[in-house]
């Protein structure tokens, strides 16, 4: 099956830096979503970007196919930031195979 | 905006004993999927659902594992005689273009 890497796996920012988080996929994948697991443990809904880019007020994502990476970009980070980012592609049958998560750490 | 709904949010049992973890998709949706999340790791597929049938199935589950969707409306995950390490967060989602998840049920294995 597909192999989903992302890195860093762990990031601690001061809050107002910026961060990039990436996400790379071992075969051609024809969409990719971005995930926030909150405190709670919900998985909240961040993009779904099979290519190009998107922008959502401080957060934006970039997917680049042909190259099997995605990046997602936070910028002026607040402490509800924190959480686990994950991203995640479909396999065969559209199940999602999820990366490892980049942990964050948002600091005040 | 919709949203796929879970019941319970946590489930504290016994180890051995059956439980039965209740999904109610977005309701145009027509691909259903659990997902399970050991404390700590990455999410992992399950099972999806199509057409009242699994569609596909990972090796995780195995025939302690059933899935069905009652009435229309409900999908349920029934794991017959749980283990210790069943301990987990279990989400449902479903899917029209992108995949909506629920918020999870916290299911833990005394």
């Amino acid at each position: 099956g597909i192999q989903v890497e992302q890195s860093p796996p762990d990031l601690i920012l001061q809050e107002g830096a910026n961060s990039t988080l990436r996400c790379n996929f071992s075969d051609s994948v024809n969409n990719l979503q971005w995930f926030h697991q909150n405190p709670w443990g919900q998985l909240i809904n961040l993009f779904y970007i099979p290519s190009g880019t998107k922008q959502n007020g401080r957060l934006s994502a970039t997917t680049v196919a042909t190259e099997r990476y995605s990046l997602l970009y936070i910028s002026s980070s607040q402490t509800t930031d924190s959480g686990v980012y994950f991203c995640a592609v479909p396999d065969a049958g559209n199940m999602l195979t999820f990366g490892g998560g980049t942990r964050l750490m948002v600091k005040p | 905006e919709p949203e796929v709904t879970q019941t319970p949010s946590h489930q504290v049992t016994q180890m051995g004993q059956e439980v039965i973890l209740r999904c109610v998709p977005i309701s145009n949706h027509l691909y259903f999927y659990w997902y399970r999340q050991i404390l700590g790791q990455k999410v992992e597929f399950l099972v999806s659902f199509y057409n009242n049938e699994i569609s596909e199935k990972s090796e995780i589950f195995d025939d302690q594992f059933s899935v069905e969707r009652p009435d229309g409306s409900n999908f349920t995950l029934k794991i017959r005689s749980t283990k210790l390490e069943d301990s987990a967060m279990y989400f449902c989602a479903s899917i029209w273009e992108t995949q909506y998840f629920g918020p999870g049920t916290r299911l833990l294995v005394l």
